[in-house]
């Protein structure tokens, strides 16, 4: 199965100020079809994951552009130009490039 | 609005069985590939299992293969996960999802526990 590491696991940002999270896979996430299937999710306490990025760097109607993705091959990047309040969670990149799907072990978002 | 809404959890025994469902609506179910992905508490997102639109192709998790069983009924628009032989290690929350490369919407989850 392919590995996505994700770092760091927590993230202590100030409001206001930009965040970034890494995820690497042990294999590059170029399908056949030309695509690469990395996508990002939030997950907020006690509420199912949401997904903000799919494929690499496609922000989701309704995410507010602070977010963005980007990255290549098996090195992608999850960043949050402004964090707000709003913001805090815990962020999961995802591979379905190869079967099975697998997700980063995730990383932990709270303001300083 | 797209909507997936799980149900079918709850406390079961080891060895036991549970038959989770999940419904949707807003979208064209049939035409869906759909998948279940869980999340045990402190461990990472797991995808369990994913069947294609039509119910043909089935695919599960090493894990769970021969104890779960992923079907659907596209005249109900409902997904199904029959669960067999439980153990402590199958405890977690289970959520039903769509398109499984993307996951573009999750349901709200189902807690699934098995404990004596």
């Amino acid at each position: 199965d392919v590995v996505m590491t994700q770092s760091p696991l927590s993230l202590s940002v100030t409001l206001g100020q930009p965040a970034s999270i890494s995820c690497r896979s042990s294999q590059s996430l170029v399908f056949s079809d030309g695509n690469t299937y990395l996508n990002w999710f939030q997950q907020k306490p006690g509420q199912s994951p949401r997904r903000l990025i799919y494929m690499v760097s496609n922000r989701d109607s309704g995410v507010p552009d602070r977010f963005s993705g980007s990255g290549s091959g098996t090195d992608f990047t999850l960043k949050i130009s402004r964090v707000e309040a709003e913001d805090v969670g815990v962020y999961y990149c995802m591979q379905g490039s190869h079967w099975p799907p697998t997700f980063g072990g995730g990383t932990k978002v709270e303001i300083k | 609005e797209v909507q997936l809404v799980e149900s079918g959890g709850g406390l079961v025994q080891p060895g036991g069985s549970l038959r989770l469902s999940c419904e949707a609506s807003g979208f064209t179910f049939s035409n869906s590939h759909m998948t279940w992905v869980r999340q045990a508490a402190g461990r990472r997102l797991e995808w369990v299992a994913n069947i294609n639109s039509d119910g043909s192709d089935q695919y599960s998790v090493d894990s769970v293969k021969g104890r779960f069983t992923v079907s659907r009924d596209n005249a109900k628009n409902s997904l199904y996960l029959q669960m067999n032989t439980l153990t402590a290690e199958d405890t977690a929350v289970y959520y039903c999802a769509k398109d499984p490369r993307v996951l573009p919407i999750w349901g709200q989850g189902t807690v699934v526990t098995v404990s004596s």
